[in-house]
């Protein structure tokens, strides 16, 4: 089965430029998850989708920071316009949730974004 | 406010030689505390989910516990292949997800 991909990689941008982070999730997860991780840090929550909705944003930076999961799958998150201090690792997970239970998050490898 | 706190950050060990992680926690109606291994430049990777105090789990050379206010992640006779950074997360009843800063642990062999 295949795991979370996440696209690209690797993204270097000079600041003010946008810039955006694809994500598949495994096949059949409602639940999709996007983390920032800065080095020595661990993961912290942007965005939480359940199937469409996105039901916790509380910690996405709106005034920049935008995402969307289109017909439940996929997902986008882009950064317009990037700041020095964006530079970091984009992490997508995806999780299958059940009401009143708590799946486990397989996470991608990660987008490491340079801001110059 | 949900916290995690993780201790130590770094911990160097001889081969052969066991230790444990910790992993302290405040939240608001704890669903379930989740351990993951991260290695350089990967995403984090899937060790173990605990629900109830009390709860034990066991994989190879690692046994997690958990009580009340923390939980461990004991390893047992280290090898090198289980340097990595150990992360621990906590997901509440309202479906928000934690994540400590992590243990980085060295295995010289």
């Amino acid at each position: 089965e295949a795991g979370v991909v996440q696209s690209p990689r690797y993204k270097i941008i000079e600041k003010k430029q946008p810039v955006a982070f694809w994500c598949n999730p495994i096949s059949g997860h409602n639940t999709l998850y996007w983390y920032r991780q800065n080095l020595g840090q661990g993961p912290e929550l942007l965005i939480r989708y359940e199937n469409e909705e996105a039901v916790d944003d509380s910690q996405l930076p709106k005034d920049r920071f935008s995402a969307e999961r289109l017909k439940g799958v996929d997902s986008t998150l882009k950064i317009q316009p990037a700041e020095l201090g964006d530079s970091a690792v984009y992490l997508c997970a995806s999780s299958l949730d059940r009401p009143g239970t708590t799946d486990t998050q397989y996470f991608g490898p990660g987008t490491r974004l340079t801001v110059l | 406010e949900d916290q995690v706190t993780q201790s130590p950050e770094a911990l160097r060990l001889q081969e052969g030689e066991s230790s444990s992680l910790n992993c302290s926690y405040t939240v608001s109606g704890l669903r379930g505390l989740f351990w993951y291994r991260q290695d350089p430049g990967k995403g984090p990777e899937f060790l173990f989910t605990l629900y109830s105090a009390g709860e034990e789990k066991e994989k190879e050379r690692l046994k997690a516990t958990l009580t009340k206010k923390e939980s461990f992640l004991h390893i047992t006779a280290p090898k090198p292949e289980d340097s990595a950074t150990y992360l621990c997360a906590v997901n509440t009843n309202a479906g928000k997800s934690t994540f400590g800063d992590g243990t980085t642990l060295t295995v010289k062999p």
